[in-house]
């Protein structure tokens, strides 16, 4: 089965540092995405890890350990507008072509002064 | 402008009602999706076409018909909806090959079955 998990909700203050965590268990593993969504948007991309370590974006990095299930996400110099919900993902390809991706329930991030 | 565009934004219908969800892409991906997202719940995967061909069925109730006529273009079309139904649906894109090549998501339909 698949199952991943993430926090529901956090809140941090501006300019601070926030990281936030992911587990999965997942039949197939090719790949883990972080999303961000603000309410009533498109989820967007932020980064992807195959690889075990960190991949570092300017104010964001991720994390990957597959041994262990797990990633982060880090977010730097936070600002207000980072106030949204970051979705955690895993990716499984179809034999038919195309990929599969199994998304946890999304950290809901306030952001405050 | 994420490069995926979905119509309408808005949906409110009856359950006797048929209506369809429209999403175009103009990233030049080879591969749509149609996922599910209602409150507090993950987002769930309902369709994927791949090169114009369904790949996945996510044991999707036969009210939801999914169609791919073209590489750009994927409908969702909606029949005697219950409910439950209500949620957000995303539509998404992808290129196929390559290991880091994400989903781009439209900004969904807001559907609401009275």
């Amino acid at each position: 089965g698949q199952n991943i998990d993430q926090p529901t909700e956090m809140t941090a203050t501006e300019g601070a540092i926030v990281q936030i965590n992911c587990t999965y268990q997942t039949s197939g593993f090719n790949g883990l995405f972080w999303y961000q969504q603000h309410a009533g948007e498109a989820p967007t991309f932020l980064s992807y890890n195959v690889l075990d370590g960190l991949e570092e974006k300017g104010r964001f990095s991720s994390f990957l350990s597959r041994s262990k299930g797990y990633s982060y996400l880090l977010l730097k110099e936070l600002q207000m507008k980072d106030s949204a919900s970051y979705l955690c993902a895993v990716r499984d390809p179809l034999g038919g072509g195309g990929n599969k991706l199994t998304f946890g329930t999304g950290t809901q991030l306030k952001v405050e002064l | 402008e994420t490069g995926v565009t979905q119509t309408p934004r808005h949906l409110v219908m009856g359950m006797t009602n048929k209506k369809s969800l429209k999403c175009e892409q103009h990233l030049g991906h080879n591969a749509m999706y149609w996922y599910k997202q209602s409150a507090k719940k993950p987002l769930e995967l309902m369709f994927v076409y791949s090169l114009e061909e369904r790949v996945e069925n996510n044991s999707v109730p036969s009210r939801f018909s999914p169609e791919c006529p073209n590489s750009s273009h994927l409908f969702l079309h909606l029949h005697t909806l219950q409910p439950e139904d209500s949620a957000l649906y995303l539509c998404a894109s992808s290129q196929e090959q390559g290991p880091n090549q994400p989903q781009h998501f439209g900004d969904g339909t807001r559907l609401s079955i009275l």
